[in-house]
């Protein structure tokens, strides 16, 4: 069946431009989580739904960083004023509940010049 | 909050052998442990994970261990091929709990022919 998609797969904006990064999660997931992944590094989270809890937004690394999720299906995730630093590859994965494994897409490649 | 320490960082093993990968954890309260693998320009895929009521799960090649005593964790390669060739991610989560999982910074395994 159809995975988690993210578009677009591949992002180049300028220092100080804002982007927006989609998720579609797998249908019928309740949860949706952001990494982001640096180059040759591991994943840092930034930010986890949960059906309709708050989100968990322990991990976004400042307030241009946010996120929203419609519907509890398609999530956003924007950077406002991007800066080289948020270059990087966006991580989305979906999972059935909270208790099943994580399904990820293949991320966003963002290079912020 | 939880950190997940995992080495080597490169390995690097002749077709046939076994290859190992450690991670250390520090929150006693986690009580799920994922190992992804993730090849160039895709996402993690899920390959095996173990809950803490358990010390040890095998899948054909692939097994995990776990001492929840000294908080840590082991993925074990039997009889590599060349396609198991990918980066290596294990984590760890509370689950019941947000599900957030919380990843080690990767092992590059490279199997040689």
């Amino acid at each position: 069946g159809a995975g988690v998609s993210q578009s677009p797969s591949n992002k180049v904006t300028e220092k100080g431009k804002d982007v927006e990064l989609r998720c579609d999660p797998i249908s019928g997931h309740t949860a949706l989580y952001w990494y982001r992944q640096s180059l040759g590094q591991g994943l840092e989270f930034l930010i986890y739904f949960q059906g309709n809890s708050a989100p968990d937004k322990s991990g976004l690394p400042s307030d241009r960083f946010s996120a929203e999720r419609t519907g509890g299906s398609v999530s956003t995730l924007t950077i406002q004023r991007t800066q080289q630093e948020d270059s990087a590859v966006y991580l989305c994965a979906s999972s059935a509940s909270m208790n099943s494994p994580l399904h990820f897409g293949n991320g966003t490649r963002l290079t912020v010049t | 909050g939880e950190n997940v320490e995992q080495h080597p960082s490169t390995l690097s093993v002749q077709e046939g052998d076994s290859a190992v990968i450690k991670c250390t954890y520090s929150d006693s309260a986690s009580n799920y442990f994922p190992w992804y693998k993730q090849e160039l320009g895709k996402g993690p895929q899920l390959i095996i994970d173990i809950r803490s009521n358990v010390g040890e799960k095998k899948d054909q090649r692939i097994a995990v261990t776990l001492n929840k005593t000294a908080k840590h964790f082991s993925l074990h390669i039997t009889e590599t091929q060349p396609e198991d060739s990918a980066v290596y991610f294990c984590a760890a989560s509370i689950r019941n709990q947000g599900g957030k999982l919380i990843f080690g910074q990767g092992t590059e395994l490279s199997v040689k022919p």
